[in-house]
């Protein structure tokens, strides 16, 4: 059964680094998705990518977020300047059509950014 | 604005038995979609169940059901005949189709304790 795949699974990294985080969405899918969650808290809504370009994005996405498809299969997203408060699991997402419907948005394991 | 709220931070169910997690939305969108991810302590997010704002039959896979009240704006989960292996977190989430495109919003969430 195809799925979405993260890497890595765990990233420790220094405040003020730079980040990396790798998606490869599920092939024939067209919608992409980022989402984080704060250890214990909800899943918060990132940003949606579709035909490379972002389509929506939260009050959290600021200027240190970018999202890239550098190629067919990966699916990124880089975080400029990391601070504390942006330790957490990073999700991505991808589904078939993003509209309105049952298409379910099928979810990677996750990357825990830890941010020291 | 949508939301999603999740009044039960935690339950426990002995084994065998069904029970109920509960999820309430408020949006004003006519179109919308409804769905409940499982979080295992391993982290990732297992996609349960869908029921889109204008099914007329509640949804069902396999043990798990959506009891849908449309004017009560309601979308409970019920897992009939418990396993140890359900217990997990669980969130409720709702995608606004009216000018989104697909984000999922999430509740708090509900723990889950299945008691042998």
């Amino acid at each position: 059964e195809p799925e979405v795949t993260q890497t890595p699974s765990h990233q420790v990294t220094q405040m003020g680094q730079e980040v990396i985080l790798r998606c490869v969405p599920i092939s024939n899918h067209l919608y992409f998705y980022w989402y984080r969650q704060i250890l214990g808290q909800k899943v918060e809504f990132l940003v949606s990518f579709y035909n490379n370009e972002i389509s929506e994005k939260s009050e959290i996405f600021d200027d240190q977020f970018s999202v890239e498809r550098p190629d067919g299969s990966n699916f990124t997203l880089k975080i400029r300047s990391t601070k504390l408060e942006d330790s957490a699991m990073y999700f991505c997402a991808s589904s078939e059509w993003g509209l309105a419907g049952g298409d379910e948005q099928f979810f990677g394991p996750g990357t825990r950014l830890t941010v020291l | 604005a949508q939301k999603i709220t999740q009044t039960q931070p935690g339950m426990f169910v002995q084994e065998k038995e069904a029970v109920t997690l509960d999820c309430t939305y408020d949006t004003s969108d006519q179109s919308y979609g409804l769905f409940w991810y499982k979080q295992p302590s391993s982290g990732e997010m297992i996609f349960l169940i869908y029921q889109g704002s204008y099914d007329e039959q509640n949804a069902t896979e396999g043990r798990y059901s959506l009891n849908f009240q449309k004017a009560r704006k309601s979308a409970n989960l019920v897992i009939s005949a418990s396993q140890l292996g359900d217990s997990a977190m669980y969130f409720c989430a709702m995608r606004a189709d009216g000018g989104s495109q697909g984000n999922l919003i999430f509740g708090k969430g509900t723990k889950l304790s299945v008691k042998p």
